[in-house]
């Protein structure tokens, strides 16, 4: 069975500090990765995807298969970032998201 | 364009009541779904309807029950309303011809139940 975790309930930092938020996940195959985010009172919406290797908001997020990880990273956080965040895996395209527990990233002035 | 709308953004409901949750998406997306959002859970999956007429049960089904109405519209009816169902409930869309986006978010429910 499929299965994401995120180990941190809640990550607090200081604003110019670096962000990892921490994504293991199980699943035998080759899976779709994703983040995703909420910010206060909105819905959630799409970060990034680990198959496009892209960069949003200045965070990236790397799949390391031998690990099964997806950690998300901010070289510098910004009191913007504070939001929940989401991992969330699915073994194709046709197949539900599976999402992790969430975390809340709260950045200090 | 609206996206995922989801109706009615907030609700109290007593013990015992039933209600009706809307949602609609104007993305001509094939796949609907419903999660429930609870502190330090996450997101769980209700039910989900992977195509316009069918409909799957996911991790948390019980107390609840749905309907596809048509390819816009997934509904999520609570027969018999529970303090236990107090949650912010979430409707999602997704179509595999735009796998790599995942899903588009409503904005949430509110409902509370006393």
């Amino acid at each position: 069975a499929q299965r994401v975790t995120q180990p941190e309930k809640l990550l607090s930092v200081f604003k110019g500090a670096p962000v990892e938020l921490k994504c293991n996940y199980s699943y035998s195959g080759s899976p779709e990765l994703f983040w995703y985010v909420q910010y206060s009172r909105q819905r959630l919406q799409l970060l990034l995807r680990h198959i496009s290797r892209e960069s949003i908001k200045g965070f990236t997020a790397d799949l390391n298969k031998g690990e099964t990880s997806f950690h998300l990273k901010k070289p510098f956080a910004q009191e913007e970032d504070s939001a929940m965040y989401y991992c969330a895996l699915r073994r194709s395209s046709a197949s539900k998201i599976i999402f992790g527990s969430g975390t809340r990233l709260s950045i200090r002035p | 364009n609206a996206g995922v709308t989801q109706t009615p953004k907030f609700q109290v409901l007593k013990t015992g009541q039933s209600m009706t949750l809307q949602c609609a998406q104007d993305m001509n997306h094939n796949s609907m779904y419903w999660y429930r959002q609870d502190p330090g859970m996450g997101l769980r999956l209700i039910y989900y309807s992977a195509s316009e007429g069918t409909t799957d049960k996911g991790e948390v089904p019980n107390g609840y029950n749905v309907s596809r109405l048509n390819k816009r519209e997934f509904s999520l009816r609570l027969e018999s309303a529970a303090p236990s169902q107090t949650s912010v409930y979430f409707c999602a869309s997704s179509d595999p011809r735009q796998g790599l986006y995942g899903y588009t978010f409503g904005s949430g429910t509110r409902l509370t139940v006393v």
